[in-house]
């Protein structure tokens, strides 16, 4: 089993519409959380960290369940500039060397 | 201003030839990290040093070996390569004591021919 799994995609999603996508963990001693962004031969950017409490971001919001030990995002009001990849990462404990584990990826594809 | 470099940009090599990527960041943070991104898009941690000291590293065959000879550099070099070594490389640094929170350069895409 991955250690952070996410659903491929692509998400193909009209403009102005509401998309949302999770991602699940295996690790229940992870200690941070985050969605970056990768889009197409570029390099990974956060989006936002992931909050217990949920927390949002202008049109980006993200969860986060310890117990069931996932994560998502919702995009509203999407934009053709959301199309990209989102990666949803997990950190680990410093006592591990902070590591951050990867999930392969969600694919959004915005479109007129 | 860059806050995380690497170079070269792209690296184009022969199978068995030896190859070297470059990494700084003038973030000043105190950790620096190697990835690896394959055809798959997985990105997996390769090494990571803190203050030029080893933290992280995971099963990567012992061809490549990172240098850090400061903070704000850590090296890659790679011995024998081989055409599974094809893939993006991306540095990457954050502070040890912060969140975590890492910020990427912008990879170097290696071919193995």
């Amino acid at each position: 089993r991955k250690e952070v799994e996410q659903d491929p995609g692509p998400f193909n999603v009209p403009e102005g519409a509401t998309v949302a996508f999770n991602c699940t963990y295996s690790n229940s001693a992870s200690q941070s959380f985050f969605w970056y962004r990768q889009d197409c031969r570029k390099e990974p950017k956060l989006l936002m960290s992931v909050y217990s409490s949920g927390n949002e971001d202008g049109r980006f919001t993200a969860q986060l369940n310890r117990a069931s030990q996932y994560i998502s995002l919702l995009i509203r009001d999407s934009k053709l500039s959301d199309s990209a990849t989102y990666l949803c990462v997990v950190g680990g404990r410093k006592a591990a060397g902070n590591k951050l584990t990867f999930g392969g990826g969600t694919r959004v594809l915005v479109k007129p | 201003d860059t806050a995380v470099s690497q170079t070269p940009k792209y690296l184009v090599t022969q199978m068995g030839n030896d190859k070297s990527i470059k990494c700084e960041q003038n973030l000043g943070h105190d950790t620096m990290y190697w990835y690896k991104q394959d055809s798959k898009k997985f990105l997996k941690i390769m090494f990571s040093y803190n203050n030029k000291e080893l933290i992280i590293n995971e099963t990567v065959p012992n061809r490549f070996s990172p240098k850090s000879p400061d903070k704000a550099h850590l090296n890659l070099h790679i011995n024998s390569l081989e055409l599974g070594d094809s893939a993006v490389y991306f540095c990457a640094s954050s502070q040890w004591e912060a969140k975590n929170i890492q910020y990427f350069g912008a990879g170097t895409r290696l071919s193995v021919l």
